[in-house]
């Protein structure tokens, strides 16, 4: 079974432009969460995705936005791109229907570098 | 807010060691807990996860973890150390009052020499 897939791999933007990262869950996975990911903060939870609605969404401002599609796909916006914005950002998949006891699979990641 | 956190921001191993990383979360009522790692370059993998039952769990490459529920902790155990194992690794707790969503603790670099 293939996993969880990002693209791009990496980006570079400048200040103040818009970018959008792509996930695409493993087969069968209805959930998508992204998260962000740096030396000073660690990981931390950007939001949740299932069945095309945000089901849960973590402490970031509302630059960040995110979306599902039909086929479980997945796609997060960062508007006004900001220096802090630098990021490995992940995301990962699970079924999304047996609560909090669920495993989820995380992709390889986007590496977002603002300049 | 709940959190999580790990007692170690690097440690340093050779071959063979026994290795032992601690991982303590906020209380929150009933709470999943698991350990990922990061192998340099590559994406994070479960190495283990408790959800219930036995509180020693046992993982993928010779892991093992202990949930001690009275001390909130979820340490994570290895017999001894490969050189191999060098990576991050990661607790993560969701549950009751974490939402649906993971809370990560910020990681412990273990570097083993060979």
């Amino acid at each position: 079974k293939a996993g969880v897939t990002q693209t791009p791999r990496y980006l570079i933007k400048t200040r103040g432009q818009q970018v959008t990262l792509s996930c695409s869950p493993i087969s069968g996975h209805r959930s998508v969460s992204w998260y962000q990911q740096t030396p000073g903060q660690g990981l931390q939870f950007l939001f949740e995705y299932f069945s095309e609605t945000q089901r849960n969404k973590g402490n970031f401002p509302g630059r960040f936005s995110g979306r599902q599609f039909s086929n479980s796909r997945s796609e997060m916006n960062v508007s006004t791109l900001e220096l802090g914005d630098s990021a490995l950002y992940l995301c990962a998949s699970s079924w999304g229907t047996s609560g909090y006891q669920e495993t989820q699979y995380f992709g390889p990641g986007t590496r977002l570098l603002v300049l | 807010a709940q959190s999580v956190s790990q007692h170690n921001h690097h440690v340093i191993l050779s071959e063979a060691a026994s290795l032992e990383l601690g991982c303590n979360y906020s209380y929150g009522g009933t709470v999943n807990l698991f350990w990922y790692v990061q192998y340099p370059g590559q994406h994070l993998q479960l190495l283990l996860k408790y959800f219930s039952g036995d509180p020693l769990v046992k993982g993928i490459k010779g892991f093992e973890a202990e949930f001690i529920k009275s001390k909130f902790s979820f340490n994570l155990r290895k017999p001894s150390v490969q050189w191999s194992d060098t990576a991050e690794y990661f607790c993560a707790v969701n549950g009751d009052n974490y939402g649906q969503n993971f809370v990560f603790g910020p990681g412990t670099r273990l570097s083993v020499l060979p």
